[in-house]
């Protein structure tokens, strides 16, 4: 099945700053890659995704890219917030639409 | 999130006990999904069903069983509780608009 890994597991940014998560994935027949954000105690919820015929999507403050060749993409969060603080998860799924997820990353934002 | 609903949202079992965890969405999706979180882990999906009356097996299945009796409800049921079950259970549906999920509030099970 496929296999996501996440990097890095924590990360520590100062507020205003930009921060990057990364996924890579391992079956080339994946092409659909979600991610979502955590709250302390609360579900999982979708804030971007990204499919397989885009290399690169934006939302506000928050922007993916996806390559294809190598098996990665990425989570950008510019000018971070507190708000920002959170466990973020990457995800992948082919068209039977199971999503296997990465471990998560823990961000927080210093004020 | 009003879309689906989890319950119970906490439990606590013995070993060996059995529980049925319920989900029901009012949002009539077809496929609906149960995973599992535990920390370092990530979600890892248990069962999943992409219709009425269909079900299959996702990463970790051993030791659950799930029922898809109609199109609104999938319930996840630990027939023999072992620590090892000790986890956050959520049930997801998918929207087929932006094939996003959309998850439960989630279970947490203690079993001792």
């Amino acid at each position: 099945g496929e296999n996501v890994e996440q990097h890095p597991s924590t990360l520590s940014v100062q507020e205003g700053d930009s921060a990057v998560i990364k996924c890579t994935y391992s079956d080339s027949a994946s092409n659909y890659f979600p991610w979502y954000k955590q709250e302390l105690g609360k579900r999982p919820q979708l804030i971007i995704d990204i499919r397989s015929n885009v290399g690169e999507k934006k939302d506000q403050r928050i922007a993916v890219t996806l390559n294809k060749t190598a098996k990665h993409f990425s989570l950008h969060i510019t000018e971070t917030q507190p708000e920002d603080s959170a466990v973020y998860f990457c995800a992948a799924s082919k068209g039977d639409y199971k999503l296997s997820f990465g471990a998560g990353t823990t961000v927080t934002v210093r004020a | 999130n009003a879309g689906v609903t989890q319950t119970p949202k906490f439990q606590v079992l013995k070993t060996g006990q059995s529980m049925t965890l319920q989900c029901a969405q009012d949002m009539n999706h077809n496929s609906m999904y149960w995973y599992r979180q535990d920390p370092g882990m990530g979600l890892r999906l248990i069962y999943y069903s992409a219709s009425e009356g269909t079900t299959d097996k996702g990463e970790v299945p051993n030791g659950y069983n799930v029922s898809r009796l109609n199109k609104r409800e999938f319930s996840l049921r630990l027939e023999s509780a072992a620590p090892s079950q000790t986890s956050v259970y959520f049930c997801a549906i998918r929207t087929e608009l932006n094939y996003g999920y959309t998850f439960g509030s989630g279970t947490r099970l203690t079993v001792v």
